[in-house]
């Protein structure tokens, strides 16, 4: 267990639907981070939150959205959902916001959007 | 920018002897970390080495260390004394040190299937 807990583990829904990821960062971390892992894109940064703000942004797409709330959780909000977006999103913690620090990912929550 | 390439899809290796997996990189970045990650089959995904760019000595941890050549820009993970749990997907990533955020870039992976 690496202590990051993501929840749900699967996910399968329709495309036009919306879905909501959750993540909990381990303890002590202040940083939250959100990756896609796709079979022909690999894994693609998304976002990055620290201590509540977003920090770093990467290829995430307008119909995506992330926030990280006061006890740090963070949730990865997916919208009008096409058969593309399934894939298997990560999230990740760490303590420190920049430099090169070591991520502690969770399990990742798979989605099938049929 | 930065790139992360990883040459070989997939290899295999038997068990107890050496693997070395490949990974290049481009950044115009002057103070860089590299990262190996590992990925079983059950998906998640494992920390292993870190490299810093400014370190002259090359990592290691316990089986696995890291060919770092700056000059070359090349990080290879080289697994001594392979075990059939180490059959996973290995990842090469990359960070710029001194960026405000701390985006990790991937490679593509390489496979690696230890035989009996």
């Amino acid at each position: 267990d690496s202590g990051v807990t993501q929840t749900p583990k699967h996910l399968i829904t329709a495309t036009g639907q919306r879905v909501t990821l959750r993540c909990s960062p381990r303890s002590g971390d202040l940083s939250v981070y959100w990756y896609q892992q796709s079979l022909d894109q690999g894994l693609q940064f998304l976002i990055q939150y620290y201590n509540g703000e977003e920090r770093a942004k990467g290829n995430i797409l307008e119909r995506f959205s992330a926030q990280q709330f006061p006890d740090l959780h963070s949730e990865l909000n997916l919208s009008s959902l096409e058969l593309g977006d399934s894939a298997l999103y990560f999230c990740a913690s760490s303590l420190f916001s920049s430099g090169a620090n070591v991520l502690t990912f969770g399990a990742g929550s798979r989605l099938t959007v049929l | 920018a930065q790139k992360i390439t990883q040459t070989q899809p997939g290899m295999f290796v038997q068990e107890k002897e050496a693997v070395t997996l490949d990974c290049t990189y481009d950044t115009s970045d002057q103070s860089y970390g590299l990262f190996w990650y590992k990925q079983p089959s059950s998906g998640e995904m494992i920390f292993l080495i870190y490299q810093g760019s400014y370190d002259e000595q090359n990592a290691t941890e316990g089986r696995y260390s890291l060919n770092f050549q700056k000059a070359r820009k090349s990080a290879n993970l080289v697994i001594s004394a392979s075990q059939l749990g180490d059959s996973a997907m290995y990842f090469c990533a990359m960070s710029p040190i001194k960026a405000a955020g701390n985006k990790l870039t991937f490679g593509g992976g390489t496979r690696v299937l230890v035989k009996p």
